[in-house]
């Protein structure tokens, strides 16, 4: 069955750690998409890809980095964590422009 | 630039009661508008989508008019149920090739109790 995968959905780790959130879908999408969702649930664009070896930017600044190697993941990493990191991590896949996005369940990150 | 706003919550409704969460937009192109659920610990699901003006996108009792006129995506249900107590998010996306990403609304918290 088609579908967007994230590891761990929980995960709480000491500042000054590196990790790096796994995203792997099997739908065959060129784009993928790392939202961040604040506490109040508005979602904020942090890195998109169009492509393999492509990686770009989103709305919100983020000290964390991405890489698309293979069509089908998309980890995201941040090097050295901080409790302002602490917050929910959305991964999302999609077609082209009138078939939305499907997203992962999501990890929710806490900065001890 | 393309923008979505959709009425604050949380609102709070009895079971059975109608419902309407309304969305307006603002777009440079001609957009698709979506509307999203997310249920709680849980990521977005898609829950319907309109393409052109005047369609109606429809799913598990829940409606949004594609409105140009107006520029609105409003989401209506007829009878709601504790079941649909969760998150419920408006967007829209310019162009057909994918290549810009979509646009959401803060979105909007629903309760509804027995």
């Amino acid at each position: 069955e088609a579908d967007i995968y994230q590891t761990p959905r929980y995960l709480v780790i000491g500042t000054g750690k590196k990790i790096t959130l796994e995203c792997s879908q099997t739908m065959g999408h060129d784009k993928m998409y790392w939202y961040q969702q604040d506490p109040g649930m508005e979602l904020h664009l942090i890195h998109y890809s169009y492509g393999v070896n492509s990686t770009e930017k989103g709305d919100l600044s983020s000290e964390s980095t991405v890489s698309r190697i293979r069509t089908e993941h998309f980890p995201l990493t941040l090097e050295s964590a901080r409790p302002s990191h602490t917050s929910q991590y959305l991964c999302a896949s999609g077609g082209q422009g009138s078939s939305g996005y499907t997203f992962g369940s999501g990890t929710r990150l806490t900065v001890v | 630039g393309d923008s979505v706003t959709q009425m604050e919550g949380p609102v709070t409704l009895s079971e059975e009661a109608f419902l309407t969460i309304n969305c307006t937009y603002t777009a440079t192109g001609y957009p698709s508008l979506f509307w999203y659920v997310q249920y709680p610990g849980e990521g977005l699901q898609l829950l319907l989508k309109a393409t052109k003006a005047d369609d109606k996108g429809s799913n598990k009792g829940f409606e949004a008019t594609y409105r140009k006129e107006t520029t609105s995506f409003h989401l209506e249900k007829g009878s709601v149920q504790v079941s649909d107590s969760a998150v419920y998010f408006c967007a829209l996306r310019v162009g057909n090739s994918g290549n810009t990403p979509l646009v959401f609304g803060k979105g909007t918290r629903l309760s509804v109790i027995a």
